[in-house]
C-alpha cells in the first residue's frame, strides 16, 4: 500500500546549524508534499509544501527539494534556532487527480541545542 | 487559511461510553477528515467525512465504532463508541479547500478512557 518512510526519526543540532529530514514516498501518483510543524500539546502546523512540477522551493529559513525520479524530498532549515524544537512531519497526497487524503510520514523530533 | 475549532477539547470517560467530538469550519471546504494521534507517534487517518453521504474508512477503522456525520460543509462530528482504554488517544479534524490541496488542523480532542 501507500507509504512515507521518514528520516531520521530524532535529530538533535546545535544552535546556527543546519537540520536535514527526509522523506521518500512510495506512489509515484502523488503530486503534493506538505510539512508540518508540531509542537508539544498543539496542532500540526503546515510550514511549507512543494508540488511535482517543482523541484525547490524556499521560504526564508526553510526549504523542501523533490526528486520525483527517486521519490525522495527533504526539508532543509538553516540557521536552526532553540524555536524550531519540534516534531515535524512530512506527508505525500495526490491531491486533485485522487483525494485528497494525505500519507504521513513517522514523524522527527528536532532538538535545536543553546 | 480555514479556522478550524474542536469540542471538547479534552475529556476523561469511562470504559463502554460514547463520546462524540465536534469540528467546526470557518468558511465553505471541499474535504474533512478525522485522524488519530496517540502520543509520541504519527497522524493516522481514521476516515474522510463525506458532505451528506457516509464516510470513508480506512483500513482497520469501521462505522459501528467511529460514527461520523457531515450534515454540512462546515460541520462534522466522530463519535468514539463503546470506548475502552485502548482509544485514549488525541483525535483531529482537518480541512481542504479544493482550490489548494494544503490541510489545516483543529486543535485536537485529547480523550482518556478508564
Amino acid at each position: 500500500g501507500e507509504n512515507v518512510e521518514q528520516h531520521p526519526s530524532t535529530l538533535s543540532v546545535q544552535e546556527g546549524d543546519s537540520a536535514v529530514i527526509k522523506c521518500t514516498y512510495s506512489d509515484s501518483a502523488s503530486n503534493y508534499f506538505p510539512w508540518y510543524k508540531q509542537e508539544l500539546g498543539k496542532r500540526p502546523q503546515l510550514i511549507i509544501d512543494i508540488r511535482s512540477n517543482v523541484g525547490e522551493k524556499k521560504d526564508q529559513r526553510i526549504a523542501v527539494t523533490l526528486n520525483k525520479t527517486a521519490k525522495h524530498f527533504s526539508l532543509h532549515i538553516t540557521e536552526t534556532q532553540p524555536e524550531d524544537s519540534a516534531v515535524y512531519f512530512c506527508a505525500a497526497s495526490k491531491g486533485t487527480s485522487g483525494t485528497y487524503k494525505y500519507i504521513f510520514g513517522t514523524g522527527t523530533r528536532l532538538k535545536v541545542l543553546a | 487559511s480555514a479556522v478550524i475549532s474542536q469540542k471538547p477539547s479534552r475529556d476523561i470517560c469511562q470504559r463502554g461510553t460514547s463520546l462524540t467530538i465536534q469540528c467546526q469550519v470557518d468558511s465553505q471546504v471541499t474535504m474533512m477528515f478525522w485522524y488519530r494521534q496517540q502520543p509520541g507517534q504519527s497522524l493516522t487517518l481514521i476516515a474522510t467525512a463525506n458532505q451528506g453521504s457516509e464516510a470513508t474508512y480506512e483500513s482497520g477503522f469501521v462505522i459501528d465504532k467511529f460514527p461520523i456525520s457531515r450534515p454540512n460543509l462546515t460541520f462534522s462530528t466522530l463519535t468514539v463508541s463503546n470506548m475502552s482504554p485502548e482509544d485514549s488517544s488525541i483525535y483531529l479534524c482537518s480541512a481542504v479547500r479544493s482550490s489548494y490541496n494544503e490541510q489545516f488542523f483543529g486543535p485536537g480532542t485529547r480523550l482518556t478512557v478508564l
